[in-house]
């Protein structure tokens, strides 16, 4: 099935650093949403983005929903070792209850 | 917590055995979607299930089929296992009331299944 794309498939930084990801697609989506998988668990809700362009912050998370609909960004700002997991993004063509189409997933190691 | 609960949470199975996992959908929510995680790669959408029917399938087999209850849980059954259907089954509940923008799904931990 489609996946979204994401790259590179790790990525190691340092305690306090910055990091930022992205995701595209050769369609579009009308919903961008971020998610976190820790080892042995379900992927958890990050960010949910709804409108092109728009920007949405969490905490020390930023995403942002591409102007094209077919890209979106994460930043993870002054990282902390309980950042470390599996970060996902995820598309959606309709409302909440359509399906997700979710990319392979960026592994984030943050060494103290 | 998403208050999303799976049972159970491990399983192995030899190839041609038949599965069923279950899966409870948060307070509120009517609709129960199936995603299968092989290792190292991101869910899959199986099918949705909403009003106790099935609403919308992705790329698998009739083997893979599903039910929803009044309650809104639903369970997920796979016939004849092949070793490829190894993998992290998560269900994910959501709600088409559309009653907040924040309106998503929100995933259960997952039942591994392992296929010998």
């Amino acid at each position: 099935g489609q996946q979204l794309n994401q790259s590179p498939q790790s990525m190691f930084i340092q305690e306090g650093e910055d990091v930022s990801m992205n995701c595209t697609s050769s369609s579009i989506f009308n919903t961008w949403l971020w998610y976190k998988q820790d080892p042995g668990e379900g992927p958890v809700l990050l960010i949910a983005l709804y409108k092109a362009g728009e920007l949405t912050s969490n905490g020390r998370l930023t995403a942002q929903f591409g102007i094209t609909r077919k890209d979106s960004f994460l930043n993870i700002s002054a990282s902390i070792p309980s950042d470390v997991g599996i970060y996902f993004c995820a598309g959606q063509l309709g409302g909440a209850n359509s399906k997700l189409t979710f990319g392979k997933g960026i592994t984030l190691s943050v060494r103290p | 917590e998403t208050g999303v609960t799976q049972s159970p949470t491990h399983l192995i199975k030899t190839r041609g055995q038949q599965v069923t996992l279950r899966c409870s959908s948060q307070s509120g929510h009517n609709t129960v979607s199936w995603y299968q995680q092989a290792l190292g790669q991101g869910p899959q959408f199986i099918f949705q299930y909403y009003r106790e029917e099935e609403n919308g399938r992705g790329n698998f087999p009739p083997r893979f089929s599903g039910l929803q209850f009044p309650n809104y849980s639903s369970e997920l059954n796979v016939n004849a296992l092949e070793l490829d259907d190894s993998a992290l089954y998560l269900c994910a509940s959501s709600s088409d009331r559309g009653l907040s923008r924040q309106e998503t799904q929100y995933f259960g931990p997952g039942t591994r299944l392992l296929v010998l």
